[in-house]
């Protein structure tokens, strides 16, 4: 069975732009959640999604915005990005709530 | 809510040596616990878990044990290889939907 894909694997922007972030879950899974990590802030939740409901947030600024679709696919979107956006984006998978987490490669976002 | 204490890093070995990374965690009720190994580049593997207390989680000769009298879920392998350098993490859940709360991490370096 495939693993949960993540693309791009990497991405510069600029400044102010804006940027989408894509992830496919493994076959069968409903639950896709988001993480940040930093060296900074280390690793920080961002938001889950089920059944292409967002069911859990984390305390991030209204910028940061995320979708699941009905195959259960999931994309992120960072709006006006900020330096402090550089970061690298994982995306996690799970069959039901409170079982094991299988995360993708990441995104490894840089922001210029 | 939910909480993690995990020991500091860097931990530094000679291959075959004991290796233990305390793990602490404060919860509600007795949820599952994990930990996740992250190598160079890479995203999060999950390498082991636990379901209920008591249980012993293992996998590629690592062990951790859910203790719910001290909420602990230390990570123990026998005798660590050049291999296992890298950056461990506990996770229970943060409460909520699929969200795990992180550590700092533990960076794991296994000299020959």
């Amino acid at each position: 069975k495939a693993g949960v894909t993540q693309t791009p694997r990497y991405l510069i922007k600029t400044r102010g732009q804006q940027v989408t972030l894509s992830c496919s879950p493994i076959s069968g899974h409903r639950s896709v959640s988001w993480y940040q990590q930093t060296p900074g802030q280390g690793l920080q939740f961002l938001f889950e999604y089920f059944s292409e409901t967002q069911r859990n947030k984390g305390n991030f600024p209204g910028r940061f915005s995320g979708r699941q679709f009905s195959n259960s696919r999931s994309e992120m979107n960072v709006s006006t990005l900020e330096l402090g956006d550089s970061a690298l984006y994982l995306c996690a998978s799970s069959l039901v709530t409170g079982t094991e987490q299988y995360f993708g490669p990441g995104t490894r976002l840089t922001v210029t | 809510g939910n909480s993690v204490t995990q020991m500091e890093g860097p931990v530094t070995l000679s291959e075959e040596a004991f290796l233990t990374i305390n793990c602490t965690y404060t919860a509600t009720g007795y949820p599952s616990l994990f930990w996740y190994v992250q190598y160079p580049g890479e995203g999060l593997q999950l390498l082991l878990k636990a379901t209920k207390a008591d249980d012993k989680g293992s996998n590629k000769g690592f062990e951790a044990t859910y203790r719910k009298e001290t909420t602990s879920f230390h990570l123990e392998k026998g005798s660590v290889q050049v291999s296992d350098s890298a950056v461990y993490f506990c996770a229970p859940p943060a409460g909520g939907y699929n969200k795990l709360i992180f550590g700092a991490g533990t960076r794991l370096a296994v000299h020959p």
